[in-house]
């Protein structure tokens, strides 16, 4: 998975609550995502990065916030977890921004009752 | 956002055969194209892709075909294979976007 690594693969939150999925990148690329992935949807942008400090929202960035302190790192951060929130995440590398392959990570399945 | 869309949700075909997955892209000033392959409990994995100056690029066993004309895309899998069954994604980078947009995907299933 060219060197991503997202974490935790799985969880359950209750409601309410903040949570923090992480992604981890060794291939020192510029760029990185974070995509939801749900039934009928697709993948759909929340926020991506285009370096340390410098994000932006996608799609559907309400009720998400990120992170980027370090090259490797980025951290999406749900602030109080809905239901709706439920969903598969993955983040994604890539070199450049426009016309160019991006790489996925494995994927983190959160489940928020 | 784009639209991006698959003609069939669902695909099964032959073992040996060629398989062929379609996709609509509504932005006709797109000008690069991407299909992913996902397994069940894995991250999207690119295959192939194609920019508008291209209608055709193959790979080792896919070809991808762009038809601008009718703003449609194809994914051509030769000799498909057990291994080859997942769901394909096809994804667009509309001028001045800043990610891609991924249709919703079709599902083959290759029957031994």
């Amino acid at each position: 998975d060219a060197g991503i690594t997202q974490s935790p693969r799985h969880k359950v939150t209750e409601t309410g609550t903040p949570v923090t999925l992480r992604c981890h990148q060794t291939e020192n690329h510029r760029y990185m995502y974070w995509y939801r992935q749900d039934p009928g949807h697709g993948l759909r942008l929340i926020h991506y990065s285009y370096g340390v400090k410098d994000t932006d929202k996608g799609e559907v960035s309400d009720g998400y916030s990120v992170s980027r302190s370090k090259t490797e790192d980025f951290l999406l951060t749900l602030e109080s977890a809905t239901s709706s929130q439920t969903s598969v995440y993955f983040c994604a590398i890539s070199q450049k921004n426009l016309n160019t392959e991006a790489f996925f990570g494995q994927g983190t399945r959160l489940t928020v009752v | 956002g784009e639209s991006v869309g698959l003609h069939l949700p669902t695909l099964s075909v032959q073992e040996g055969d060629n398989s062929i997955i379609n996709c609509a892209y509504s932005n006709s000033a797109s000008d690069y194209f991407i299909w992913y392959k996902q397994e069940s409990g894995k991250g999207p994995q690119f295959i192939i892709d194609i920019r508008s100056n291209m209608d055709k690029r193959q790979g080792q066993r896919v070809t991808v075909l762009l038809n601008k004309t009718v703003k449609h895309l194809s994914l051509q899998i030769a000799a498909t294979q057990p291994g080859d069954s997942a769901v394909y994604f096809c994804a667009e980078n509309p001028p001045g976007a800043n990610n891609l947009f991924f249709g919703t995907g079709t599902r083959l299933t290759v029957i031994p």
